[in-house]
């Protein structure tokens, strides 16, 4: 089956304490992203990669960090966690196909820093 | 810079009422344009999407959405809502499948029985 894992799906961690929510996609797709979801806001990007080693930041990249080592793995990095990055991540992926624009999420990581 | 807008943060309606969720986009150029849905505690599904042709889409669901490019709109409808419709929709748009998805706030659907 076609789809984006994402682990952990909860997390609970104090500032500080560094953590990496891992993203796996199993469609061989090239575009790889983060998302942060909080109320009022819709979802905003992180950082995204367009292909293996290829990453850049997005909308919202301060206090995040990624690495695109492998096509299938997107793993986000919060060195030093703060309360504000409690929010729900998810990561997307999607194919370089110019009519096909669709991105596939994950079911989503619900990071609550206390 | 391209951004969304929906029109309604939150939506009561009665099951079989119909539907209608704005939408509105900002950008010049060619785009694409989708409605996801996410049900509570799930992840984005993917109801329709509009990337050329017939303006009027058909999604999953009943759901369908027409695309007035003169309005810079792309609104959302189904004629008869469930009670499994109660959930939170998300207007996006993505210049190419190299760019990000820019999402609209979203808004919160509840259907009561």
């Amino acid at each position: 089956e076609a789809q984006v894992t994402q682990n952990p799906r909860y997390l609970i961690t104090v500032t500080g304490k560094k953590l990496t929510v891992t993203c796996s996609q199993n469609m061989n797709h090239e575009y790889m992203s983060w998302y942060r979801q909080d109320p009022g806001l819709g979802l905003r990007q992180i950082y995204y990669s367009m292909n293996v080693e290829v990453t850049d930041k997005g909308d919202v990249p301060e206090g995040y960090k990624v690495s695109r080592k492998e096509k299938r793995n997107f793993p986000l990095i919060l060195e030093s966690p703060s309360p504000n990055q409690t929010s729900l991540y998810f990561c997307a992926s999607s194919p370089w196909d110019r009519s096909y624009t669709e991105a596939f999420f994950g079911q989503g990581t619900r990071l609550t820093v206390v | 810079a391209q951004s969304v807008s929906q029109h309604n943060h939150h939506v009561i309606l009665s099951e079989a009422a119909s539907l209608e969720l704005g939408c509105n986009y900002s950008y010049g150029g060619t785009v694409n344009l989708f409605w996801y849905v996410q049900y509570p505690g799930q992840h984005l599904q993917l109801l329709l999407k509009y990337f050329s042709g017939d303006p009027l889409v058909k999604g999953i669901k009943g759901f369908e959405a027409e695309f007035i490019k003169s309005k810079f709109s792309f609104n959302l409808r189904k004629p008869s809502v469930q009670w499994s419709d109660t959930a939170e929709y998300f207007c996006a748009l993505r210049k190419t499948s190299y760019d990000k998805v820019i999402f609209g706030p979203g808004t919160s659907l509840s259907v009561i029985p």
